[in-house]
């Protein structure tokens, strides 16, 4: 079955750039989606289809995604973009909605 | 801009089954597909299945099959899910989503989402 990988935790410091990662086998054929989850609340959709961004959404916030990585990545980094943040694709040969583990985003 | 409104935390005893409902407000949701997602106590987020209110097609999970059911509600526009055999495995908060467009496009609207407790 397929699988997405994140890394748990990234940290980094206020004002830099922080790049979250999501490996899976030749997930650059697929379309992947990224949600942005803070303590207590519902998930929030910030980037669909590799790199659009739903409205509301910073320019800050941009996605790319080739070969065996989709990566999400925020610049100019706020406290406010602490938060875990997961990927998602829907693998067609299984026709099922795939969520990576996760990554929580410390900020420094 | 579309609410997606869920009932309230249940508490359920091992061997039960529990309902919770999603009713979207402020616009019609024709031709979205309405997914569950639960998230466990310190875990992450795992995909529980989708109804597709147009048809009423559902798919879940080879985990869910037989355990799961989702419906829709044509006349008071509300979706549902039903999971029943409860273990403590199943504690989790659940969230109703709406999909963009087809199974393959992102969920961009959560309900505030359901804690079911299951415990003796």
């Amino acid at each position: 079955s397929y699988v997405l990988t994140q890394p748990p935790s990234v940290s980094v410091a206020p004002g830099q750039t922080a790049r979250i990662t999501c490996g899976g086998n030749n997930i650059g054929s697929k379309s992947v989606h990224w949600y942005q989850q803070k303590p207590g609340q519902a998930p929030v959709l910030v980037l669909y289809d590799d790199s659009d961004r739903p409205s509301g959404i910073p320019e800050r916030v941009s996605g790319s995604n080739s070969g065996n990585t989709a990566t999400l990545t925020i610049t100019r980094v706020e406290a406010g973009d602490e938060a875990d943040y997961y990927c998602q694709v829907w693998d067609s040969s299984s026709d099922l909605v795939l969520f990576g583990g996760g990554t929580k985003l410390t900020v420094l | 801009q579309v609410h997606l409104v869920q009932s309230g935390a249940e508490v359920k005893e091992p061997g039960a089954s529990v309902r919770v409902s999603c009713k979207p407000s402020g616009h019609p949701f024709a031709g979205r597909y309405m997914h569950w997602v639960r998230q466990a106590p310190g875990q992450g987020l795992e995909w529980v299945g989708w109804v597709y209110p147009n048809t009423g097609g559902t798919n879940s999970p080879q985990k869910f099959l037989g355990r799961v059911s989702m419906t829709w509600d044509t006349s008071i526009s509300t979706a549902f899910m039903d999971l029943s055999s409860l273990t403590s495995d199943d504690t989790a908060v659940y969230y109703c989503t709406r999909g963009r467009g087809g199974a393959f496009e992102g969920m961009d609207v959560w309900g505030q989402g359901t804690t079911v407790t299951v415990s003796s």
